[in-house]
C-alpha cells in the first residue's frame, strides 16, 4: 500500500477561522477522498478529490465550507472554512490504488493517519 | 440513501473464544466488502475483502459474504487482547469508487 501523509496531525482552533489539511502519497493514485469521523462515530465521505477539476461533495457537504483542491495524482488538501465547535472531529485522507503499478484496483481504500480538529 | 447496519456492541469474548461481528448492507448492487480495524485514536486498516458469495480465509480471519440477505460477518478466531478495537464494515456501492461505512462494532476481548 501506498505511504499517506497528512498534516497537521493535531490543531486547536478558534471559532470562525480556517484550516488546511494537507494529504501527500508516496505513489500516484486513481482516487483520493476525504472522510470525517467526528467522535464515537464512523466515517463519513465529504467528498472524492478529483485531479485538475472540482471535488465531487457528498449531500450535507458544500464546497463553500470544505474547499478542496487537487493539483496532481499524489497531493490534495481540504479546507475547514469558518469552523464552529460542530467542526470538531477527525479529517481522514483516503486513497484508492487503482494507478498503482503492479497493483490492481481490488477496491480497497487506504487511509492516512487523520487529522485531529479540536474548535473552541 | 445507502446504508451499512452494524450492531455497536461492545462485543465481549474471553481469549481464545471466536469473535462473530456481523453487518448488513441496503444496497443490492453492491459488489465489494470490506472489513477494517481501527484502534483507538489511529485511522482505520484494512483487514479483509469479499467480492463473493461465501466464506474468504485469511489467518485467524474468515468473511463471510451472503448476497441474498445482504450480509457480511468476520469471524475471528482464537481472539487475542489485542483484537481489542473497533471493527467497521464498509461497501462499495454500485457504480462508486468510495467506500460506505458502518458504524463500526466495538470487540472487547478479556485475557
Amino acid at each position: 500500500s501506498a505511504v499517506i501523509s497528512q498534516k497537521p496531525s493535531r490543531d486547536i482552533c478558534q471559532r470562525g477561522t480556517s484550516l488546511t489539511i494537507q494529504c501527500q502519497v508516496d505513489s500516484q493514485v486513481t482516487m483520493m477522498f476525504w472522510y470525517r469521523q467526528q467522535p464515537g462515530q464512523s466515517l463519513t465521505l465529504i467528498a472524492t478529490a478529483n485531479q485538475g477539476s472540482e471535488a465531487t461533495y457528498e449531500s450535507g457537504f458544500v464546497i463553500d465550507k470544505f474547499p478542496i483542491s487537487r493539483p496532481n495524482l499524489t497531493f490534495s488538501t481540504l479546507t475547514v472554512s469558518n469552523m464552529s465547535p460542530e467542526d470538531s472531529s477527525i479529517y481522514l485522507c483516503s486513497v484508492g490504488m487503482g494507478l498503482t503499478p503492479g497493483l490492481a484496483d481490488r477496491g480497497e481504500l487506504f487511509f492516512g493517519e487523520g487529522s485531529r480538529l479540536t474548535v473552541l | 440513501q445507502k446504508e451499512v447496519e452494524q450492531n455497536s456492541g461492545p462485543l465481549s469474548v474471553p481469549e481464545g473464544a471466536i469473535a462473530s461481528l456481523n453487518c448488513t448492507y441496503s444496497d443490492r448492487g453492491s459488489q465489494s466488502f470490506f472489513w477494517y480495524r481501527q484502534y483507538s485514536g489511529k485511522s482505520p486498516e484494512l483487514i479483509m475483502f469479499i467480492y463473493s458469495n461465501g466464506d474468504k480465509e485469511d489467518g485467524r480471519f474468515t468473511a463471510q459474504l451472503n448476497k441474498a440477505s445482504q450480509y457480511v460477518s468476520l469471524l475471528i478466531r482464537d481472539s487475542q487482547p489485542s483484537d481489542s478495537a473497533t471493527y467497521l464494515c464498509a461497501v462499495r456501492d454500485t457504480g462508486r469508487r468510495a467506500l460506505t461505512f458502518g458504524s463500526g462494532t466495538r470487540l472487547q476481548v478479556q485475557p
